[in-house]
């Protein structure tokens, strides 16, 4: 299976800060999604195929990476951005998730 | 718009069976694959199983196979995951979402929760 490792496990930031969520991959993947989750909540995408906007994603919200480093960046953290984040990959069967990353308020 | 709405979790005993349901919404059901994903309680997300529009595709995790059962009714724009010899490690919230490759919309979710 393919493992992705997602750091740093907790971010403590302040509304307007910029959020940076790594997730590494165990073997080199062409592309990587991303999603939100709120407690109580299902999932969000947010991101698909490592750089794509999922509909109705603000454009504070990026991809970028390839092989088996990836980063989901927050250019401006707003209020409602404080949640868990992970990174799944499609590229070989299980589809894999990684453990996540909770972005609190400092 | 999109709406998926799970059903059928419930407390089951160790080695029980149960039926997952997955009523969708707002899209050309017929014309999508679509997976189930699991949460444990505080835990991270696990793929579980997909099926192709056309049924004629399914795929498990090595963990559920051969113990769960995904399919579909296109006629009535349902989901189902029929799921047998239950283990305390199936506890979880289960989703339906729509995709394979990437999940762009996700029910709620249902809760099974299996205890001796």
């Amino acid at each position: 299976d393919i493992v992705l490792t997602q750091s740093p496990g907790t971010l403590s930031l302040s509304p307007g800060d910029r959020a940076t969520l790594s997730c590494r991959t165990s073997h080199s993947v062409s592309s990587l999604a991303w999603y939100q989750q709120k407690p109580g909540q299902a999932p969000r995408l947010l991101i698909y195929a490592t750089f794509d906007r999922a509909t109705g994603i603000p454009d504070r919200f990026s991809g970028s990476g390839s092989g088996t480093d990836f980063t989901l960046t927050i250019a401006r953290l707003a209020p409602e951005d404080f949640a868990v984040y992970f990174c799944q990959q499609s590229v070989r069967s299980p589809f894999t998730f990684g453990g996540g990353t909770k972005v609190e308020m400092k | 718009q999109v709406h998926l709405v799970e059903s059928g979790g419930d407390l089951v005993k160790t080695g029980g069976s149960l039926r997952l349901s997955c009523a969708a919404s707002g899209f050309a059901f017929r014309d999508y694959y679509m997976s189930w994903i699991r949460q444990a309680p505080g835990k991270g997300l696990e793929w579980v199983s997909y099926i192709s529009g056309s049924v004629s595709t399914k795929k498990y995790a090595e963990s559920v196979m051969g113990r769960f059962t995904i399919s579909r009714d296109n006629a009535r724009n349902t989901l189902f995951l029929h799921m047998d010899s239950l283990r305390a490690e199936d506890t979880a919230v289960y989703y339906c979402a729509k995709g394979t490759y990437y999940f762009d919309s996700w029910g709620q979710g249902t809760l099974v929760t299996v205890s001796s």
